[in-house]
Formats: C-alpha cells, sequence, structure tokens
C-alpha cells in the first residue's frame, strides 16, 4: 500500500532563515505531488504541483520554491522565511487525477 | 479563477442532530470530491461524485452532485462526535490540480 511521510513535524524558525521540507512517498511510481498550505483556520492553498522528476508548477508567487529531486521526492524551500510563511504546510500525492492523500504535514511557526 | 463557495463557514450541533454543508459553483464542474480534515490532523479524501444528479452514500453520510453539476453537498445524519472537523470540498480544475473550498467547521456539542 502507498505511504507518505513528511518532516519535520513541527518546526519554529526565526525570520530571515532558510526552510527545507521534505515529503516522501513510497509504494506508488510516478505520482503526482503537491505542496499547500494553510492558514490556521482556513482552506488549503496550492502553493506547488508536479507531475514528473524536474517539473514543478507555481501557483502563487511568493519567497518559497520547490524542487522534485527523485520521482517519489518533493521538497519545499526558502532562502529566507517571512512571519507570513507560518503556517501548516501539507504534502499530497495522486494517481493522476483521481483523489489526492495528503501527508501528516508540518507546522510551522517563523518567529 | 474557478473557485466554489462553501456554506455555512462554521456549524455547531447537539449530538444527534443532522447536519449539512453546500457547495456552490457559478460553472459546471466536471467532478466534485470531499474531504475531511479532524482537529490538528490532515485532510482525508471521502468521496468522488462525477455524474449529474449522483447520490453516494456512506453510513451516515450522504453526498449529492446537482442536475446542473454546479453543486454539491455533504449531509450528516444524526451525528456522533467523531464526525468534528472540517469538511471540503473539492473540484479538479486542469488536467492534475484541485481547488478546494474554505471549508465548513462542524463542532459539536455531546
Amino acid at each position: 500500500s502507498q505511504t507518505i511521510h513528511q518532516w519535520p513535524a513541527t518546526l519554529v524558525q526565526p525570520v530571515g532563515s532558510p526552510l527545507s521540507l521534505e515529503c516522501t512517498v513510497e509504494g506508488t511510481s510516478n505520482p503526482n505531488l503537491y505542496w499547500y498550505r494553510q492558514a490556521a483556520g482556513r482552506g488549503l492553498q496550492l502553493l506547488f504541483y508536479s507531475v514528473g522528476i524536474g517539473q514543478i508548477s507555481s501557483e502563487v508567487p511568493q519567497n518559497l520554491s520547490a524542487s522534485r529531486p527523485q520521482d517519489r521526492q518533493f521538497i519545499l524551500s526558502s532562502k529566507k522565511l517571512l512571519l507570513s510563511d507560518s503556517g501548516f504546510y501539507l504534502c499530497a500525492w495522486s494517481a493522476g487525477t483521481y483523489e489526492q492523500y495528503f501527508g501528516p504535514g508540518t507546522r510551522l511557526t517563523v518567529t | 479563477g474557478q473557485q466554489v463557495m462553501q456554506i455555512p463557514q462554521y456549524q455547531h450541533v447537539q449530538e444527534g442532530e443532522d447536519f449539512t454543508t453546500y457547495c456552490n459553483s457559478s460553472t459546471t464542474l466536471s467532478n466534485i470530491q470531499w474531504y475531511k480534515q479532524r482537529p490538528g490532523g490532515h485532510p482525508v479524501f471521502l468521496i468522488q461524485l462525477v455524474k449529474s444528479g449522483e447520490v453516494k452514500k456512506q453510513k451516515r453520510l450522504t453526498f449529492q452532485f446537482g442536475e446542473a453539476k454546479k453543486n454539491s453537498s455533504l449531509h450528516i445524519t444524526a451525528t456522533q462526535t467523531t464526525d468534528v472537523g472540517t469538511y471540503f470540498c473539492a473540484f479538479r480544475a486542469g488536467a492534475q490540480k484541485l481547488v478546494f473550498g474554505q471549508g465548513t467547521r462542524l463542532t459539536i456539542n455531546p
């Protein structure tokens, strides 16, 4: 069966520091991969998605970037965090155009 | 871009009461998906509807897709405390993306 991992679970970072969040999927090949951000009590904002290695589509211009160095690995990065980057970051995968399966998420607090 | 409006934003019920959340679009949708997010958790896929007028049931949950494929509803009969959470509808926008509604947050008084 397929599983999706995200780490770390929680993170507290100072403003201006770099960020690297990692997501890996097991049990499937060539998944579509997604990064979402969810502000407290709010909906899901799609940040990036990828349909293959090295293919990244950006949905919202900001100081974040994403990379997919391997088929089942998706990384979210920032060179300098802003206070507004705080939130709940969720990685998800799907097999083509079907339902999405979410990882446990990373709670990021920028101080 | 294309969006869906979910109403209500919040709903508080007594345990045992029914609950309904609605998802409305101004344009025709190819499909609609529903997800549930428990407090502190991540969204979990519940169901997908693709046909006009489609109705699907999962135990106490009834999902409906409108005849014009512009709206959908999720109805929970006789709520239980395990139903607490935020319910999101989502539709496919383009080949690979989902667009999520803002969600309806359900709280229950035991």
